[in-house]
């Protein structure tokens, strides 16, 4: 394993309520990355950070923010929850420009 | 914003046979071409990368051929057993920021007996 866990595993919440998933790592990663995987799209980027309190957008980040203010947490939250943004959630970790370790997800579901 | 072409979307090859599956991209900010394996229910894992100062990696029966004139690259699976069954995705780094890795729509193989 490369030393990430998310949490939770999986949510079921009500539209309009705040989310927070967490990624955790213990890898002392540079970088980390928020991705959400919908059938037919692939892997998109939600957000990434390349240091602590340094984070930037992906190509879906609207409706998305994120913090980092630890080297092994990023956290990714869901101000008000909508039904498009029911998916499975991943989290990766990275060093420099070599693999992309990821998370076992996070499946969320927007009622 | 990257751009990357992945086909096809879903394939089905029969025990022993030769799975292919392809990527195109726009451009890219290093030469890091990457294919990542995912099974039902887990996180994507790499499967293998070319750093294109070749132009064909082989790991066992997984290969990758790159074509950089073309900007494209490919992963051919030979020999294929139904525990190769996976969703499989191909990424590439962002122009102007290296760390960001743009992934392909996945393919899903299917390897039957």
């Amino acid at each position: 394993d490369a030393g990430i866990t998310q949490s939770p595993r999986h949510k079921v919440t009500e539209t309009g309520t705040p989310v927070t998933l967490r990624c955790h790592q213990t890898e002392n990663h540079r970088y980390m990355y928020w991705y959400r995987q919908d059938p037919g799209h692939g892997l998109r980027l939600i957000h990434y950070s390349y240091g602590v309190k340094d984070t930037d957008k992906g190509e879906v980040s609207d409706g998305y923010s994120v913090s980092r203010s630890k080297t092994e947490d990023f956290l990714l939250t869901l101000e008000s929850a909508t039904s498009s943004q029911t998916s499975v959630y991943f989290c990766a970790i990275r060093t420099v420009v070599t693999e992309a370790f990821f998370g076992q997800g996070t499946r969320l579901t927007v009622v | 914003q990257q751009q990357v072409k992945q086909s096809p979307q879903s394939l089905i090859v029969q025990k022993g046979g030769i799975s292919i599956i392809n990527c195109a991209y726009e451009n890219t900010a290093f030469d890091y071409f990457p294919w990542y394996q995912q099974f039902p229910g887990k996180g994507p894992a790499l499967l293998i990368a070319i750093r294109p100062d070749v132009s064909e990696k082989k790991e066992g029966r997984f290969t990758i051929s790159f074509n950089k004139s073309a900007k494209q690259f490919s992963l051919h699976i030979m020999d294929s057993q139904p525990g190769d069954s996976a969703t499989y995705f191909c990424a590439v780094p962002n122009i102007g920021t290296a760390s960001k890795l743009t992934f392909g729509t996945g393919t899903r193989l299917q390897v039957t007996l």
